[in-house]
C-alpha cells in the first residue's frame, strides 16, 4: 500500500457543480494534513490545513476521517479557475519535519 | 512580497556539467527542503535542513548535494547531471515543530527551477 494515495483522475466537472475527492494515508498516528493546489508547470500552493474538526474556507471544505484514514476536499460551486491538480500532504515520518505528498488529483472544470 | 525565491527559474545544462540551484527565504523558517518533481508525479523529497542539521533521504543519489550557509539561503548542487535528472526542482520552507512528534507545520514552496539536461 502506498503511504499517501490519491485517485489521479481526471475529474471533469461542469461549472457550478460540487466535487469531492479523497486522499488515504497509511500511518494511523499521522497528525498533520494539508491540501495543496498545483497549476500546470507551477509550484504547489497551500490551499488549506486539515484539522481534526474539519476546516472550511469559502467554497472549500476539508475533512479528516481518522477511523478510515483519509482526508477529503470538497469544492462547492466550482469555477473554471478551480481547474488544477490537488495534492494532499501528510506527516508520515515522525521525528522529522517531513511531509509525504500524494501524486495529485487532476480536476478540470468544464464551462 | 515573494517569500521563497528560487534562481534561476529555468536552467539548461549539458550532460555531466555541474549545476547549482539556489533558494532564499524571507520567512525566517527553520526548515528548508529540496524536492524533485517530474511530470504527473508527487514531489519527491531529496533532503532537508533543520537549521544547520542536514537530513538526507535514503534514496537520494550521491550526485545531489546541498549547502545551507545561513538561515536564508540553501543551495542544491548536482555534480554530474544525467538525462534522468531533468525535472522541476522545488525549494520549500516551514517552521520547525521541535518536540511535537508527528506534527508538521505547512510548507511554503518557491516557484521552482525547471532543469533541462542536453
Amino acid at each position: 500500500r502506498k503511504e499517501v494515495e490519491q485517485d489521479p483522475g481526471p475529474f471533469n466537472v461542469p461549472e457550478g457543480a460540487t466535487v469531492a475527492f479523497n486522499c488515504t494515508y497509511s500511518n494511523s498516528a499521522s497528525q498533520s494534513f494539508f491540501w495543496y493546489r498545483q497549476d500546470c508547470r507551477k509550484e504547489p500552493k497551500l490551499l488549506m490545513s486539515v484539522y481534526s474538526s474539519g476546516n472550511e474556507d469559502g467554497r472549500f471544505t476539508a475533512q479528516l476521517n481518522r477511523a478510515s484514514q483519509y482526508i477529503s476536499l470538497l469544492i462547492r460551486d466550482s469555477k473554471l479557475s478551480d481547474s488544477a491538480t490537488y495534492l494532499c500532504a501528510v506527516n508520515m515520518d515522525f521525528g522529522n519535519e517531513k511531509l509525504t505528498f500524494g501524486t495529485g488529483t487532476r480536476l478540470t472544470i468544464i464551462p | 512580497d515573494a517569500m521563497v525565491i528560487q534562481n534561476p527559474r529555468y536552467q539548461v545544462t549539458q550532460f555531466g556539467k555541474p549545476v547549482t540551484l539556489s533558494c532564499s527565504q524571507t520567512l525566517n523558517h527553520n526548515v528548508m527542503y529540496w524536492y524533485q518533481q517530474k511530470s504527473s508525479q508527487a514531489p519527491k523529497l531529496l533532503f532537508h535542513y533543520y537549521d544547520k542539521d542536514f537530513n538526507n533521504e535514503a534514496d537520494t543519489p550521491d550526485n545531489f548535494q546541498s549547502r545551507r550557509p545561513n538561515t536564508s539561503f540553501c543551495f542544491l548542487d548536482i555534480r554530474s547531471p544525467g538525462l534522468g535528472d531533468a525535472a522541476m526542482y522545488l525549494c520549500a520552507t516551514s517552521r520547525g515543530a521541535p518536540g511535537r512528534v508527528g506534527f508538521s507545520y505547512e510548507q511554503y514552496f518557491g516557484p521552482g527551477t525547471r532543469l533541462t539536461v542536453t
